[in-house]
């Protein structure tokens, strides 16, 4: 198994310019997230997705957006690219399984691609 | 969401054991305490995981307080591939929240050789 890919691993983007950053694992793990890691800190939750077809915000969704149309595949789209938004870019995924109720009857840690540098400049 | 607190930094020899803290007075009975490591220009790696018993895998060992207000990352033999930051995290582990992992600043962990 491959785990997660990212492409590209780096890129350069002038204000203004869109792009999207591709996501894909191959571990039909059904949750899948994008994280952003600016210099020196931790990493904040940009969107995730229970599944194909479900997305949801995490903490700093602002100026992005995603799509799951497949299990594998978790493309982060960048509109208008703002200097703010130079970072390092990580996908995750990870699996639960529900049988009802408030607790998954299992599930794993995430997994976590290589991360896309971005610069805009 | 409940937060925790590590020290910024420690530091280790190689081939001694390395107990890693972490305090997590407001955690909730739903919380589960999660283990990840970053290696320099590397994502995460899931480390560990537990909910109130002390856990052991082939990576560390996670020793929780009977509180359950903090816990101890254990790694028995610290090699220089182990130099990392550390995150303790708290993970909700059911409901709408589920999923979701909130990375604080991290330890930095330091091996000598």
């Amino acid at each position: 198994n491959a785990g997660v890919t990212q492409t590209p691993k780096f890129r350069i983007l002038k204000i203004g310019q869109s792009m999207t950053l591709q996501c894909t694992q191959d571990m039909n793990h059904n949750y899948m997230y994008w994280y952003r890691q600016d210099p020196g800190m931790g990493l904040k939750l940009i969107y995730y997705s229970v599944g194909a077809g479900i997305t949801d915000k995490g903490e700093v969704p602002n100026g992005y957006n995603v799509s799951r149309s497949t299990t594998e595949d978790f493309p982060l789209r960048l509109e208008l690219a703002a200097p703010s938004q130079t970072s390092v870019y990580f996908c995750a995924s990870s699996y639960s399984v529900w049988w009802g109720g408030y607790y998954p009857s299992s599930s794993s840690g995430q997994f976590f691609g290589p991360g896309t540098r971005l610069t805009v400049l | 969401d409940a937060k925790t607190t590590q020290p910024n930094s420690m530091e280790s020899n190689e081939e001694e054991p390395v107990h890693l803290p972490c305090n997590h007075s407001t955690i909730s009975g739903t919380d589960y305490i999660h283990w990840y490591r970053q290696l320099p220009s590397q994502g995460p790696e899931y480390v560990i995981h537990g909910l109130t018993s002390n856990v052991n895998n082939r990576m560390a060992s996670l020793a929780i307080a009977e509180d359950r207000k903090s816990s101890t990352l254990i790694l028995h033999r610290a090699t220089l591939r182990d130099a990392a930051v550390y995150y303790c995290i708290l993970r909700d582990s059911g409901g709408t929240s589920y999923g979701k992992l909130t990375f604080g600043q991290g330890t930095i962990l330091t091996v000598h050789p």
